[in-house]
């Protein structure tokens, strides 16, 4: 169970274009999805967290009108990168947080995206 | 405020012999703390994780993390290394107050000598 999926896995797109990564829970209903943007040879840094229904939360330095994020429904959450640029190439995960009382904040991670901008 | 060090950027070992990745936290309440590995070009998998129950904590794949409150560590050990173990592994941590996120360690790059 808790069972992440990203699509696509990988994207290549020129530069001025706007690409959409989807990220779904596919055996839970998840209350809470984050992105993560991890650069190579990197750890993951948070981009944004969002929460079903409501506005996402960005953290300091991720710009919200370039990447846009919306969770409409507890199994599906999009990012969408605006007027990609080169810069914006890395390797973008999600996970997703199972609905329910959390004791430990577990979170469960998809497979990620490449992307890469021409 | 959470933070997490983990000490080695790199560690090589050769195939058979123990590993042991280090973690150090820091957190003003009980965390939670995770071991993840990854793979070239994949996503994550968890390991092991730790959530107040036994301070010893056995994953998957012969992995096992010690939780030591005195020390706020969580080191990742393994008895035997094996070359598919070659990976990145991440050690994470949360607690109550990060509403719902969670804190990764810079990586360590672990490399299995043939």
């Amino acid at each position: 169970g808790a069972v992440v999926s990203q699509h696509p896995s990988w994207v290549i797109c020129k530069s001025g274009t706007s690409v959409k990564i989807e990220c779904r829970s596919l055996d839970f209903q998840a209350t809470t999805m984050f992105w993560y943007r991890q650069f190579p040879k990197q750890s993951l840094m948070l981009m944004a967290t969002s929460n079903e229904g409501s506005k996402a939360t960005y953290e300091q330095g991720v710009e919200k009108d370039k990447f846009l994020i919306n969770h409409a429904s507890l199994t599906l959450s999009t990012l969408t990168v605006t007027s990609a640029h080169p810069e914006d190439s890395s390797f973008y995960i999600c996970s997703a947080r199972q609905r329910g009382p959390s004791s430990y904040n577990e979170q469960f991670f998809g497979p990620g995206t490449r992307l890469t901008v021409l | 405020a959470q933070s997490v060090t983990q000490l080695d950027s790199h560690v090589s070992v050769s195939e058979g012999t123990p590993v042991l990745l280090r973690c150090n936290y820091s957190s003003s309440y009980s965390p939670s703390l995770f071991w993840y590995v990854q793979h070239p070009n994949k996503g994550l998998q968890l390991l092991l994780k730790y959530t107040s129950a036994a301070t010893l904590v056995k994953g998957i794949n012969g992995f096992e993390a010690e939780f030591k409150k005195s020390e706020t560590s969580f080191h990742l050990t393994k008895p035997s290394a094996h070359m598919s173990d070659a990976a990145e592994y991440f050690c994470v941590v949360s607690d109550r107050t990060s509403y719902d996120k969670v804190i990764f360690g810079p990586g360590t790059s672990l490399s299995v000598i043939p």
